[in-house]
């Protein structure tokens, strides 16, 4: 089946610092794929849309100059927070499908633990 | 998209069945229902879906009411390791530009 990998699955960076997340569809290609961010406890928010070759579209109140989304192959979305805060650690996760595979559901990837200190 | 409705959490004794409810009473005719499911600290995890009839895999059986206002997620032998949150989602199935809107879902402890 369809595989996501994420990486770094986990990362700790200075305040003020910038990291960047990767998101890479292994055996498809995706022209879309999804970023989400996952507080403790609750549920899975939509961050932005990613899309290949075109700037990504953000969810209301996500801003786009601090969460910078890269599109640029048809297998890799990158993430990257910048200038993070302590506010920003979060569990960031990376969704995309094989556009193949019909009514078939998103394959996610292992997510990203963000810890700003 | 149609909305879910889950029970906040359940309980199951290992190696009993866990049967997971789901209403989505406002599904529209080309809505899908997919369940989800995340262990702790990973990403989600596809499961099963359906549009109405029984499917059947590997993990779970997806039962649809025939008016397709509600649906039940089964376990048939729930262990340890399923314990986790269960989400239900209904969205059109072959729209790929769209993503999963995840609501609350049920956190299932499946108890030794």
């Amino acid at each position: 089946g369809a595989v996501v990998s994420q990486h770094p699955s986990w990362v700790i960076c200075k305040s003020g610092t910038s990291v960047k997340i990767e998101c890479r569809s292994l055996d498809f290609q995706a022209t879309t794929m999804f970023w989400y961010r996952q507080f403790p406890k609750q549920s899975l928010m939509l961050m932005a849309t990613s899309n290949e070759g075109s700037k990504a579209t953000y969810e209301q109140g996500v801003e786009k100059d601090k969460f910078l989304i890269n599109h640029a192959s048809l297998t890799l979305s990158t993430l990257t927070v910048t200038s993070a805060h302590p506010e920003d650690s979060s569990f960031y996760i990376c969704s995309a499908r094989d556009p193949m595979t019909g009514t078939y559901g998103y394959t996610f990837g292992s997510g990203t633990r963000l810890t700003v200190v | 998209d149609a909305k879910t409705t889950q029970p906040t959490s359940m309980d199951c004794a290992e190696g009993r069945a866990a049967n997971l409810p789901c209403n989505h009473s406002t599904i529209s005719g080309n809505e899908y229902v997919y369940w989800y499911r995340q262990i702790h600290s990973q990403g989600p995890q596809y499961i099963i879906h359906g549009l109405k009839n029984n499917e059947t895999n590997e993990m779970a059986s997806l039962i649809i009411t025939e008016d397709r206002k509600s649906s039940t997620l089964i376990l048939p032998h729930a262990t340890l390791r399923d314990t986790a949150v269960y989400y239900c989602i209904v969205r059109v199935g072959s729209n790929y530009g769209q993503n999963f809107v995840f609501g609350p879902g049920t956190r299932l402890s499946v108890l030794p």
